[in-house]
């Protein structure tokens, strides 16, 4: 079935610095989401946007949609070191029974 | 408090020999779904379940099986593990809400010998 794609791959960066990541999709949505997992343990829900909905903030992170590029992009403002992880975008595309379609994740490390 | 519990949570066993994960919610969600998680190729959906009794294949069904005779319980059977199932497993549960997302178990590293 389809994947989303995220790009990069993998992140560096130094504490304090802005992270971004982005997600592609390849049709129509419901709804996007992104989800944090930390090293090989479960993950867990950071932001839902709706298809009618162009960004979205949640304390220091802000989610974008863009759905005539069907790309999305999440920002971490004033990264910490806590916010090593991996950041997966998974979409609930329509008429699906709430499957999400799930990208391959962006590793990001934060350097202290 | 409001969780998804797998266990066991991790799994050694030898090819052929029958197991059982079971994963357990207690938010009275409706819908769970099981995915594995392999290196480079993120969340692959293997079944899911709309409500009791109500279960469909996902993406990769091949060597699995489900049931779903509480709401709570959702367990995976793998009859006769092969290595090719050594993988990450999380079991996950969503509410039927406009915005409900999942909540997902802590995971299941499994290995076939």
């Amino acid at each position: 079935s389809q994947q989303g794609e995220e790009d990069p791959q993998a992140l560096s960066i130094q504490e304090g610095e802005n992270a971004t990541m982005n997600c592609s999709y390849k049709t129509s949505i419901n709804n996007l989401q992104w989800y944090r997992q930390n090293s090989g343990r479960g993950l867990v829900h950071l932001i839902l946007i709706r298809s009618n909905e162009r960004e979205k903030h949640s304390g220091r992170l802000r989610v974008t949609l863009d759905t005539s590029k069907k790309s999305s992009s999440l920002l971490i403002t004033a990264s910490r070191a806590a916010d090593t992880a991996s950041y997966f975008c998974a979409t609930e595309y329509m008429d699906s029974n709430y499957q999400l379609i799930w990208g391959a994740g962006t590793k990001l490390i934060i350097k202290p | 408090e409001a969780q998804v519990t797998q266990n066991p949570r991790y799994l050694i066993t030898v090819t052929g020999k029958k197991l059982t994960v079971t994963c357990s919610q207690n938010m009275n969600h409706e819908y769970m779904s099981w995915y594995r998680q392999d290196p480079g190729l993120g969340l692959r959906q293997i079944y899911y379940s709309m409500n009791v009794e109500v279960t469909d294949k996902g993406d990769v069904p091949e060597g699995y099986k489900v049931s779903r005779k509480e709401k709570r319980n959702f367990p995976l059977i793998l009859e006769s593990p092969s290595p090719n199932q050594t993988s990450l497993y999380f079991c996950a549960s969503q509410g039927m809400g406009w915005t409900d997302t999942q909540y997902f178990g802590p995971g299941t590293r499994l290995t076939v010998l």
